[in-house]
């Protein structure tokens, strides 16, 4: 059975880091693409970033470019996401989730980043 | 990197049909047959309906269809039934390997 299982989410001032982690089962983690998808509260879903099956490619929405970084660990089957300088409109459930060809299959539960002073 | 364009709402009786698009451009949903759905109940993950267009993976109800046409893509709802009010959106691939999502549809079951 595949597994998504996002950690990391948390409160976290404007200007501060976190990092997600997602961890995955079930399948070949290292021959699968995957995004980071986030949705505020009573928004919509918002594409994130992605990232190409050794790591050696990735994607971010404009919004945030230079500040977001995905990797992600083949040999732990693990996806990260490195999120600096957040912001208020940044607070969101963030999702992970596998591409097997264009679209997203699978979802993790999502974690849940919240922005505030 | 714009969101595609959905309607806000729609609504249907019990065993109608109903139809979502969404428009998007030539960058995106035009310029492939990589269109994608998701349904998303209240406080759940979202789900995996239409992918490439037009496919259903294992599971889905047929009831659900996928179709495009030029710069725009559609969802077909047939035989409503209540567990179908839900929140649904599309998504297309973008240039460069990206995503993109439409701003989702609210589905009422009247």
């Amino acid at each position: 059975e595949v597994q998504l299982m996002e950690s990391g989410g948390g409160l976290v001032q404007p200007g501060g880091s976190l990092r997600l982690s997602c961890a995955a089962s079930g399948f070949t983690f290292r021959s699968n693409w995957m995004h980071w998808v986030r949705q505020a509260p009573g928004k919509g879903l918002v594409w994130v970033s992605r990232i190409n099956r050794d790591g050696s490619n990735t994607a971010y929405a404009d919004s945030v470019k230079g500040r977001f970084t995905i990797s992600r660990d083949n040999a732990k089957n693990t996806l990260y996401l490195q999120m600096n300088s957040l912001r208020a409109e940044d607070a969101a459930v963030y999702f992970c989730t596998r591409d097997p060809g264009n679209y997203l299959d699978y979802w993790g539960q999502g974690t849940l980043v919240t922005v505030s002073s | 990197q714009s969101a595609l364009t959905q309607p806000a709402s729609v609504s249907g009786s019990p065993g109608q049909s109903i139809t979502i698009s969404c428009t998007g451009t030539s960058s995106d949903i035009g310029g492939y047959n990589y269109v994608s759905w998701y349904q998303q109940h209240p406080g759940k993950v979202p789900k995996l309906l239409i992918y490439d267009v037009t496919n259903r993976p294992s599971g889905v109800s047929n009831r659900f269809s996928g179709s495009k046409s030029g710069n725009t893509a559609s969802l077909t709802v047939s035989g409503l039934q209540a567990e179908d009010e839900a929140d649904y959106y599309c998504s297309s691939y973008a240039s460069s390997s990206t995503l993109v999502f439409g701003g989702g549809t609210k589905l009422t079951v009247l």
